[in-house]
């Protein structure tokens, strides 16, 4: 069973980081893409980051570029998104998800991490 | 870039049918795109994969109730014999290989 499990959420100050991490099982990691997608309250679904399957290319949203750093370690299965100068419009839960083999949409989703950015 | 547009709520009776749009945007009419399910208070779930064409490979568990559908621009996702735990929040998806991945609006299904 493919299984996504998000970490390192919580509350931060303005300015502040956060590191996320997704541990993932079920299935080859080293085999699959990877996202970053985010969910502000009450909002819709907002694409962050993406990492291909060895890590070699990478992309940002705009509104994270230069701020955000994606990156994945495959002998851990896990994949990590380090936030630095947060912004409260960061505020948002971050989700891990998979990419389908050979195309781009997402075929699994974690359950998600909330990160609070707020004085 | 690919842009996505969803109507913003949809509406239909307990046991009826209901067929929700995603438009992609001018010169995108062969994107590929996804459909995904968000119960209230829940992480997102993939339900399908759906071609230009109108083919579609759906999610692991989705059920039979659930199809897909294409006309030009337009992609669609087609719920029958609406049951109560239907009502979510459903998105569409798709990918451009420079800019990667692009959500639409999302549209609110309610279940009447």
């Amino acid at each position: 069973e493919v299984q996504l499990v998000e970490s390192g959420g919580g509350l931060v100050q303005p300015g502040g980081s956060l590191r996320l991490s997704c541990a993932a099982s079920g299935f080859t990691f080293s085999s699959y893409e990877m996202n970053w997608v985010r969910q502000a309250p009450g909002k819709g679904l907002e694409w962050v980051s993406y990492i291909s399957s060895t890590g070699s290319t990478i992309y940002y949203a705009d509104s994270v570029k230069g701020r955000f750093t994606i990156s994945r370690d495959n002998a851990k299965n896990s994949l990590y998104l380090q936030m630095n100068s947060l912004r409260a419009e960061d505020t948002a839960v971050y989700y891990c998800a998979r990419c389908a083999y050979s195309y781009g949409h997402t075929d699994y989703w974690g359950q998600g991490t909330l990160v609070t950015v707020s004085s | 870039q690919p842009v996505l547009t969803q109507s913003s709520s949809a509406s239909a009776s307990l046991g009826s049918s209901v067929k929700l749009t995603c438009t992609l945007s001018s010169g995108h009419n062969n994107y590929i795109i996804a459909w995904h399910q968000q119960q209230p208070g829940k992480a997102p779930r993939y339900l399908m994969k759906l071609e230009g064409s109108g083919s579609y490979n759906k999610g692991s568990g989705v059920p039979d109730r659930f199809s897909g559908s294409s006309s030009g621009a337009d992609r669609y996702l087609s719920i029958s014999n609406l049951q109560s735990e239907d009502e979510s929040d459903y998105y569409c998806e798709t990918w451009d290989s420079n800019t990667r991945g692009v959500f639409g609006g999302g549209t609110k299904l309610t279940v009447l």
